[in-house]
């Protein structure tokens, strides 16, 4: 079956940098787009990065621009997130999803690993 | 602020017919399909509706997508307890180059 793992998430201050990654399971993972979604504690979703099933195109949104880079290992299943610079602001579950272009919807969803950031 | 406009909460007695509405613009709802999330409390987020109005295996007929324009609704018939949830729509946005997503409604079943 379709699985998603994140991981990676921890407490960091501001400023800091973390890695997070998604590992992949059940499905041909170089054949999907992919998606990084985050949810600030009692907040609703926030869309924040897009990698095309190539790796070729991507997209993050304008409050991470600069900051946080997507990228993707298509041999070893696996799907990354470089958050540099990193703000308050930033604290949140963040979720790895399947899907999330025009035409694929965000079908599959990791349980989430919790980004803080605080002093 | 998000880019999709959600009522923040809703209400329903079981067995009763709650819809739930999402509220656009041309470059999100008016151009692109709309997606539809239950989000049970504490875990991740799970699609229930996809391309406005389809049904991923496993997901039961209480639930229905529409999209009219640049609006978008979900409903849920024959409402049950563990039903209460959070609801949370998405559309790929064209200005944006990505998903934009509403607040979130959060239903309480009374």
């Amino acid at each position: 079956q379709v699985q998603l793992v994140e991981s990676g998430g921890g407490l960091v201050k501001p400023g800091g940098s973390l890695r997070l990654s998604c590992a992949v399971s059940g499905f041909t993972f170089s054949d999907y787009d992919m998606s990084w979604i985050r949810q600030a504690p009692g907040k609703g979703l926030e869309w924040v990065s897009y990698i095309s099933s190539s790796g070729s195109f991507m997209n993050h949104a304008d409050s991470v621009k600069g900051r946080i880079t997507i990228s993707r290992d298509n041999a070893k299943n696996s799907l990354d997130l470089q958050m540099n610079s990193l703000r308050a602001e930033d604290t949140a579950v963040y979720y790895c999803a399947r899907g999330g272009s025009t035409w694929s919807s965000l079908d599959y969803w990791g349980q989430g690993t919790l980004v803080t950031v605080s002093s | 602020q998000s880019v999709l406009t959600q009522p923040p909460s809703a209400s329903g007695t079981p067995g009763q017919r709650v819809t739930f509405s999402c509220s656009g613009s041309n470059s999100n709802i008016g151009s692109n399909y709309v997606s539809w999330f239950q989000q049970l409390p504490g875990t991740a987020p799970k699609l229930l509706i996809y391309r406005n109005n389809q049904r991923p295996s496993g997901v039961p007929d209480r639930f229905s997508g529409s999209k009219s324009g640049t609006s978008a609704s979900l409903a849920i018939s024959g409402l049950r307890s563990e039903d209460e949830a959070d609801y949370h729509c998405a559309a790929w946005d064209d200005s944006l180059s990505g998903q934009v997503f509403g607040g979130g409604t959060k239903l309480t079943v009374l």
